[in-house]
């Protein structure tokens, strides 16, 4: 069936540096994306979304971008900080359909 | 923001026994509820959609009479896991969607998540 994976299980960054968390697709007809940040023991917590009619999208220190052509989502940090420390995952939908279909997740690790 | 909650936050039950657990939206309403589980290093994974006032839909190969949901108020669903089984232990998460807001995923909002530890 269709699903959404992540390239990296893990990503270990540097304090300060920036971090780019990537995302695979494959339902070709999904039209909405959301990246997610949950920390040890809690529930996920919203970051940024994309529709896709759009190709870029900025956040505080957050970037989404999505290229529907390879079906690729990503998810640039900039200037990381221990708090970004966490499991982020992509999810995905059609907009006529309220549930979310969840990607594996990438654990970001920064490094003092 | 919105904010969701769920009690309790950990429970440990012996084999057998049943468990519910609580989900509540507490500034806004919800006509809709998900119920996700959580296996340790996986993602979360859709049980069922609680719509208030009529029965939850399953996801394939979720056991509706294991996994019982009931959605009585606008502020409130309730997951219940019957006979549960050390197998069932799990980080089991709610999310619901604010009926202002209607058409718009962005206003899934999630709660904390319950540890459920069954010996």
């Amino acid at each position: 069936g269709e699903s959404v994976g992540l390239h990296l299980p893990t990503l270990s960054v540097q304090e300060g540096d920036n971090s780019i968390i990537n995302c695979a697709y494959s339902n070709s007809a999904s039209d909405y994306f959301i990246w997610y940040k949950q920390e040890s023991g809690k529930g996920p917590q919203f970051i940024i979304d994309i529709r896709s009619n759009m190709d870029k999208r900025q956040g505080q220190r957050v970037t989404v971008l999505l290229n529907k052509t390879v079906k690729h989502l990503s998810l640039q940090i900039a200037a990381t900080q221990p708090g970004d420390s966490a499991v982020y995952f992509c999810a995905e939908n059609n907009f006529g359909n309220e549930k979310l279909t969840f990607g594996t997740g990438t654990r970001l690790t920064i490094i003092p | 923001g919105a904010v969701v909650s769920q009690h309790p936050s950990w429970v440990i039950c012996k084999s057998g026994t049943s468990v519910k657990i609580e989900c509540r939206s507490l500034d806004f309403q919800a006509t809709t509820m998900f119920w996700y589980r959580q296996f340790p290093k996986q993602s979360l994974m859709l049980m069922a959609t609680s719509n208030e006032g009529s029965k939850a839909t399953y996801e394939q190969g979720v056991e509706k009479d294991k996994f019982l949901i009931n959605h009585a108020s606008l502020t409130l669903s309730t997951l219940t896991v019957t006979s549960a089984h050390p197998e069932d232990s799990s980080f089991y998460i709610c999310s619901a969607r604010d009926l202002r807001r209607q058409g718009s995923t962005d206003t899934q909002y999630f709660g904390p998540g319950t540890r459920l530890t069954v010996l």
